[in-house]
């Protein structure tokens, strides 16, 4: 069964611009969790997106937004890149039920802003 | 508000114990995890503990939870050089219908031979 994937595996970017990250969840998995990991710090909380609804957002600007597709496929948007965006985004999922509500996470794309 | 801290680094010799651990402030917890992430990797769900348990045993990993203390400890026995790895600590709380994980910074193990 393959795992959560993501594209592109990493993106280069500068200051201004937008970027588009994107994300397949395990087939079977409904909710899609994405996350960013900067140097030094832990994984913060960005978008939980369920059933293609937006169900709860981290402590982020507007400017990060994302949606969910009907396959359940997510992508997450970043508007007018700042240099402290530059991080790896993690993307995980879940099956609704699970005992633990394990997240399954994908490699990450890389993002770097110039 | 929620924080999750761990040590950041942890060194040990191959075939030694190694024991990280991590505290937490969110008392609603009711999941705590320990996931592991491998260089270039994502982070892949070690082991999970209920908030009501003290204690969880898996092969070669224990996981005790002091919940008066609100301290969670990995150990990881006999340990070998493909443990190195961050290893996170995250606390679940529910929150409109699923458990969004609060991480800490991650613990950073080195195995020397």
């Amino acid at each position: 069964e393959a795992g959560v994937t993501q594209s592109p595996t990493h993106l280069i970017k500068t200051r201004g611009q937008q970027a588009t990250l994107r994300c397949s969840p395990i087939s079977g998995h409904t909710s899609v969790y994405w996350y960013q990991q900067a140097l030094g710090l832990g994984l913060q909380f960005l978008l939980w997106y369920d059933e293609g609804e937006e169900r709860n957002r981290g402590n982020f600007p507007p400017r990060f937004s994302g949606r969910q597709f009907p396959n359940y496929s997510s992508e997450l948007n970043v508007n007018a890149l700042e240099l402290e965006d530059s991080a790896l985004y993690l993307c995980a999922s879940s099956l609704a039920g699970m005992e633990s509500n394990e997240q399954f996470f994908g490699p990450g794309t890389r993002l770097t802003v110039l | 508000g929620e924080d999750v801290e761990q040590s950041l680094f942890l060194s040990v010799r191959e075939g030694d114990s190694s024991v990280i651990n991590c505290t937490y402030t969110d008392s609603s917890s009711t999941y705590l995890y320990w996931y592991k992430q491998e260089p270039g990797a994502g982070l892949q769900l070690l082991t999970y503990i209920f908030s009501n348990m003290d204690m969880k045993q898996d092969q070669r990993l224990t996981v005790l939870l002091n919940k008066k203390d609100k301290h969670l400890s990995l150990r990881i026995a006999d340990t070998q050089t493909g443990d190195s790895a961050i290893y996170f600590c995250a606390e679940g709380t529910a929150s409109g219908g699923s458990y969004i994980p609060t991480f800490g910074r991650g613990t950073s193990l080195i195995v020397h031979p």
